[in-house]
């Protein structure tokens, strides 16, 4: 079965410092990996996704994220934060193309500090 | 306007009362998938659909039912909710034949509580 973990369900970084937002993922196929955002009162949107091909994806926002398999990794950065950013972030998981089941982690929150 | 609604929006219930929360979608896409989150416990699958004719169960099915009126329509519901039912509802839509996509498109939520 494949699982989704995310270290840490709050992180705070000061605006203009990076961001770095971690999830480690097991699956027995090469997985396809989403990070999701959910700004408050609303619904989910796809920041960024790896499928195949180059392994560092970017996103929206100037957000990327870069897969290592021999980590099973997939972390969320963002150079600098803008206090916009403030929001809770999912990463997903999906065991291949034809398998439609998404398996998200707990979430993190992102608090930026002015 | 959104490709993806719920209704209602926000839904206070009584223990024992059935409801129903009503996704509809403009986009065209074939599967649609009912989630629930909880704070601490991400987004868990309730129900997905395929098509029409195609329901299925996902990891917490207990206690809910669906229904796919048409492509773009899919209902869930609660047969005699309970307090631990209290949730964030949300209802999202995927479409295979875009190829390379996989994304799933999320519609804003439906929040309910269970008194």
């Amino acid at each position: 079965a494949q699982s989704v973990t995310q270290l840490g369900s709050h992180v705070s970084v000061s605006e203009g410092a990076l961001v770095l937002l971690r999830c480690n993922y097991s699956s027995s196929v090469p997985p396809y990996l989403f990070w999701y955002v959910q700004y408050p009162n609303q619904g989910l949107q796809l920041l960024l996704k790896y499928t195949t091909g180059a392994t560092l994806v970017k996103g929206i926002n100037g957000f990327e994220a870069e897969f290592k398999k021999s980590e099973t990794s997939f972390h969320l950065t963002k150079p600098s934060a803008h206090m916009s950013d403030a929001a809770e972030y999912f990463c997903a998981v999906k065991k291949g193309f034809g398998n439609e089941k998404l398996t998200f982690g707990t979430g993190t929150r992102l608090t930026i500090i002015p | 306007d959104a490709d993806v609604t719920q209704t209602p929006r926000n839904r206070i219930t009584k223990t024992g009362k059935r409801i129903m929360l009503e996704c509809s979608q403009t986009k065209g896409h074939d599967r649609m998938y009912w989630y629930r989150q909880d704070p601490g416990l991400g987004l868990r699958l309730i129900y997905y659909s395929f098509d029409v004719k195609d329901i299925n169960k996902g990891e917490i099915s207990d206690g809910y039912s669906v229904s796919r009126q048409a492509q773009a329509k899919f209902s869930l519901s609660l047969e005699s909710a309970i307090p631990n039912q209290t949730a964030l509802y949300f209802c999202a839509t995927s479409d295979l034949r875009q190829e390379g996509s996989h994304e799933q498109f999320f519609g804003p939520g439906t929040r309910l509580t269970v008194l």
